[in-house]
């Protein structure tokens, strides 16, 4: 059964700041990993899907890398700023229709 | 426009009482899903439907029972709900095959 590990669980930096969210699953046979924000009382948005054969994937001053063999993901958020305080959610795929397995997140919060 | 989106946004009602939550994607995917986000923030996987045949159901009380009259839309309909069940629900779609899903704006159910 697949499990998502995200660490930390929370953190909190000055703005400015570089920053690597972590990600790690126990099954490697996974079709993508994808990245979301969540905000207080708010939905999930989707930040990036990297797709199983790729190993990096960039969104303005997010970065995304996936390593499958370790079964390992990070997220990097270069420039951090106080809007991007919020839940970051890693999952990967159950494979079909099996839906998503999420990790619990990690906590940002980026002091003005 | 909405890719996915749900309602009520809040719900609140009692004990024993009966409830349904609607979701809507315009997106043509062909799979919909149900998920569960505790008090804890824990997101967890119920229900997936693929034109319009449920596909898995983790382990969720038969109380619970998701309806498809079509593939654009998932109801999530509750039978005699109970304290335990409040939590925020969340609908996802995503195309068959490539699992990056889109997540609605999520129902709050408050249950006293």
């Amino acid at each position: 059964k697949q499990e998502v590990t995200q660490i930390p669980a929370a953190l909190s930096v000055p703005e400015g700041e570089n920053l690597v969210l972590n990600c790690s699953f126990t099954d490697s046979a996974i079709y993508n990993l994808q990245w979301f924000r969540q905000d207080p009382g708010k939905g999930l948005t989707s930040l990036l899907l990297i797709q199983s054969s790729q190993r990096e994937q960039t969104s303005g001053r997010l970065n995304a890398s996936l390593d499958k063999s370790s079964g390992r993901s990070t997220l990097y958020i270069a420039a951090s700023q106080p809007g991007d305080s919020a839940t970051y959610l890693c999952a990967v795929p159950g494979g079909g229709a099996d839906g998503l397995t999420f990790g619990k997140g990690t906590h940002l919060i980026i002091q003005p | 426009d909405t890719a996915v989106s749900q309602t009520p946004k809040y719900l609140v009602t009692q004990m024993g009482n009966d409830k349904s939550i609607k979701c809507e994607q315009n997106l043509g995917h062909d799979t919909m899903y149900w998920y569960k986000q505790d008090s804890k923030k824990f997101l967890k996987i119920m229900f997936s439907y693929n034109n319009k045949e449920l596909i898995i159901n983790e382990t969720v009380p038969n109380r619970f029972s998701p309806k498809s009259p079509d593939k654009a839309h998932l109801n999530l309909h509750i039978n005699s709900l109970e304290l335990g069940d409040s939590a925020v629900y969340f609908c996802a779609s995503s195309p068959w095959g490539d699992t990056e899903a889109f997540f609605g704006q999520g129902t709050r159910l408050t249950v006293v």
